[in-house]
């Protein structure tokens, strides 16, 4: 069975401190991973993308690992700050044709207090 | 930014009313699709369209309706909400051009609350 599993459920730092969100899955066949950010109340938007042969992609403070084999991933984010709280989640995507579909983890709840 | 809009943003209707929530997008993007999200879960997906007059029901059961009649629009219709309709109702689109990247494009949602 495809899923998507996120640890861990919910986590408290605080400002300024660096965290580390996981992401494993058992999708196959695998086509990308994909990271968002959702804000309270907001749609998702989308942080980072990775492809099979893709091991780290950053944007700003966020840096995402990918390991294939192991059908894991990492979220890394670095000198948290407020606006960082917010449901992290990870998708992963089957195929990258008209025919790929998308399974979804249920997001890690991230407080970051001053 | 995301040009991908939603409308209503909130909405609070008695049971056995029709509704229609809005979805557009000026992206140009083929695929678009809707979501269904309750507080603290993972989204679930009820509809998509790869196409104009393209649509295909999800992977969670729904009693709700879409049409895809222009690319940039896909609204979905509620004949008769109900409690259990009560929910987060995200939209999102992407292109099917690989060049273009595949990231999916979520408009705001609509938070629909059915008394």
């Amino acid at each position: 069975k495809n899923q998507v599993e996120q640890s861990p459920q919910s986590l408290i730092i605080l400002e300024g401190k660096n965290c580390t969100l996981q992401c494993n899955y058992t999708v196959s066949p695998f086509s990308n991973l994909r990271w968002y950010k959702q804000d309270t109340g907001r749609g998702p938007v989308s942080l980072t993308i990775m492809t099979f042969s893709e091991n780290t992609k950053s944007n700003g403070r966020y840096t995402a690992t990918l390991d294939a084999d192991t059908k894991q991933s990492s979220l890394h984010i670095t000198a948290s700050q407020l606006s960082d709280s917010a449901s992290y989640i990870c998708v992963v995507s089957d195929r990258g044709s008209t025919l790929g579909r998308l399974y979804f983890g249920r997001g890690t709840q991230l407080t970051v207090w001053p | 930014e995301a040009d991908i809009y939603q409308t209503p943003r909130y909405l609070v209707i008695g049971t056995g009313k029709k509704i229609t929530l809005e979805c557009s997008q000026t992206m140009g993007h083929d695929k678009m699709y809707w979501y269904q999200q309750d507080p603290g879960m993972e989204l679930h997906l009820i509809h998509y369209s790869y196409g104009v007059n393209s649509t295909e029901k999800g992977d969670l059961s729904s009693e709700s309706t879409v049409s895809r009649i222009r690319t940039e629009h896909f609204p979905l219709t509620l004949e008769s909400a109900r409690p259990s309709h009560t929910s987060q109702y995200l939209c999102a689109s992407e292109s099917s051009d690989l060049n273009r990247g595949e990231t999916q494009y979520f408009g705001p949602g609509t938070r629909l609350l059915v008394l």
